[in-house]
């Protein structure tokens, strides 16, 4: 089976743009998971989506948000970017829950 | 809240010899518990997991970890570090209604010496 996949891998945007992040799960994965890894915060869980429903939010501001489609793929949407928001963003999938969370390589994004 | 600790930023091990990283958690049920490595730019793979049974698991890569419940641990072993184990590791609890929102520790970075 293919893996997670991320799309893109690299992104530059400037302050105040808006961004969209793709993640397609394993195939027959219907749970997928958003995670911010930056050198100071670590790793965050940012929401998670299963059947097309957020399940659990994390502690993230409502400029980040995301949606799943029937398919089970997965998008997330960053507006208004800040400087902050410079980070590795990492899509997760699984079965079900609690299971495994197989990531993918990530989206790296640089905020200018 | 749910917490990972996870004491040590950096180690650094000779070629051949034995390794512990060390992972305390906070949680108030039973934890679902993860190892996962992550090399330089990429994502995280997974070593091993604990949800139940035996307390001593086995994962890939010839590591090991043990639950310990008394200590609220779940220490990583391996008992002879190859130089492709260079990485960051990461120890992570499963919490949230349904066990699937990862708390993460700080990671531990592994430096292996030849």
């Amino acid at each position: 089976k293919a893996g997670v996949t991320q799309t893109p891998r690299y992104l530059i945007k400037t302050r105040g743009q808006q961004v969209t992040l793709s993640c397609s799960p394993i195939s027959g994965h219907r749970s997928v998971s958003w995670y911010q890894q930056t050198p100071g915060q670590g790793l965050q869980f940012l929401f998670e989506y299963f059947s097309e429903t957020q399940r659990n939010k994390g502690n993230f501001p409502g400029r980040f948000s995301g949606r799943q489609f029937s398919n089970s793929r997965s998008e997330m949407n960053v507006s208004t970017l800040e400087l902050g928001d410079s980070a590795l963003y990492l899509c997760a999938s699984s079965t079900r829950t609690p299971e495994t969370q197989y990531f993918g390589p990530g989206t790296r994004l640089l905020v200018l | 809240a749910q917490s990972v600790t996870q004491p040590d930023i950096h180690i650094t091990v000779s070629e051949g010899a034995s390794l512990e990283l060390r992972c305390n958690y906070s949680y108030g049920a039973t934890p679902y518990l993860f190892w996962y490595v992550q090399s330089p730019g990429q994502g995280l793979q997974l070593l091993l997991k604990y949800f139940s049974g035996d307390t001593l698991v086995q994962g890939i890569k010839g590591f090991e970890a043990e639950f310990k419940r008394s200590q609220s641990s779940f220490n990583l072993r391996k008992p002879s570090v190859h130089w492709s184990d260079a990485a960051e590791y990461f120890c992570a609890v499963g919490a949230g209604e349904y066990g699937n929102k990862l708390v993460f520790g700080a990671g531990t970075i592994l430096r292996v010496k030849s």
